[in-house]
């Protein structure tokens, strides 16, 4: 049983590019998660996602970032025009539902991504 | 603020020592998880606790929440160099959330 799956595992980028980084949920899962995590600090929530819809964003920059989940392939967390304060770990993690304490998240290996 | 707090940060131990890292909030929590991090390896799930004075065991770690769900320790017996990495602690603040809040970590050395 395959976990969450993410790609690419590395991404290197230069001021003023656009990153996508593709996230697979564990088969069976339809909730996606994305966090970031920045040197020296811990994880912190960015979105959650079921299919086709985002259901809570708050933890997303405003301006720069989006994410998707379609109906068919993986979720995919965008960053425009990327600057280097955007150098991170990203982890996406999936669950079969949300809000119950026995759906625990589980997580992807993280891109990291780095900004030139 | 951090609403999660670690200790220690870091922790060298000679293999074969017993160790214990701990998980605060100044709030009820909800759920409990812990996970360990390895450096490409992204979080591995290792326990969830959610009643107070829970206490589950997997291999040589044994995890523990307070009657007042509110601390939260990671025993670890007879230390292993497969035991390095990072142990994040992470919660549910509310019930039915899904923003699951982090502490910063505690980087584990065991030094065979």
């Amino acid at each position: 049983n395959a976990g969450v799956m993410q790609n690419p595992r590395h991404l290197v980028r230069r001021r003023g590019q656009e990153a996508r980084l593709r996230c697979s949920p564990m088969k069976g899962h339809s909730h996606v998660y994305w966090y970031r995590q920045l040197p020296e600090e811990g994880l912190k929530f960015m979105v959650y996602l079921q299919k086709e819809n985002i259901i809570d964003e708050s933890g997303m920059p405003k301006e720069r970032f989006s994410a998707e989940f379609p109906k068919e392939g993986p979720s995919i967390l965008r960053i425009q025009q990327v600057v280097r304060g955007d150098s991170a770990a990203y982890f996406c993690a999936s669950s079969p539902r949300a809000g119950d304490l026995a759906d625990t998240q589980y997580f992807g290996p993280g891109t990291r991504l780095t900004v030139l | 603020s951090q609403e999660l707090e670690q200790s220690p940060q870091s922790l060298i131990v000679q293999e074969g020592k017993n160790l214990t890292i701990n998980c605060t909030s100044s709030k009820t929590l909800y759920g409990l998880y812990w996970y360990k991090q390895k450096y490409g390896e992204g979080l591995i799930f290792l326990m969830m606790l959610q009643k107070g004075g829970e206490e589950k065991s997997h291999e040589k770690i044994t995890a523990k929440l307070d009657e007042k769900k509110q601390q939260s320790s990671l025993h670890i017996t007879a230390s292993q160099p497969s035991h390095a990495g990072i142990y994040l602690c992470g919660a549910d603040m509310n019930a039915g959330t899904y923003k699951y809040i982090f502490g910063t970590g505690t980087r584990l050395k065991v030094l065979a």
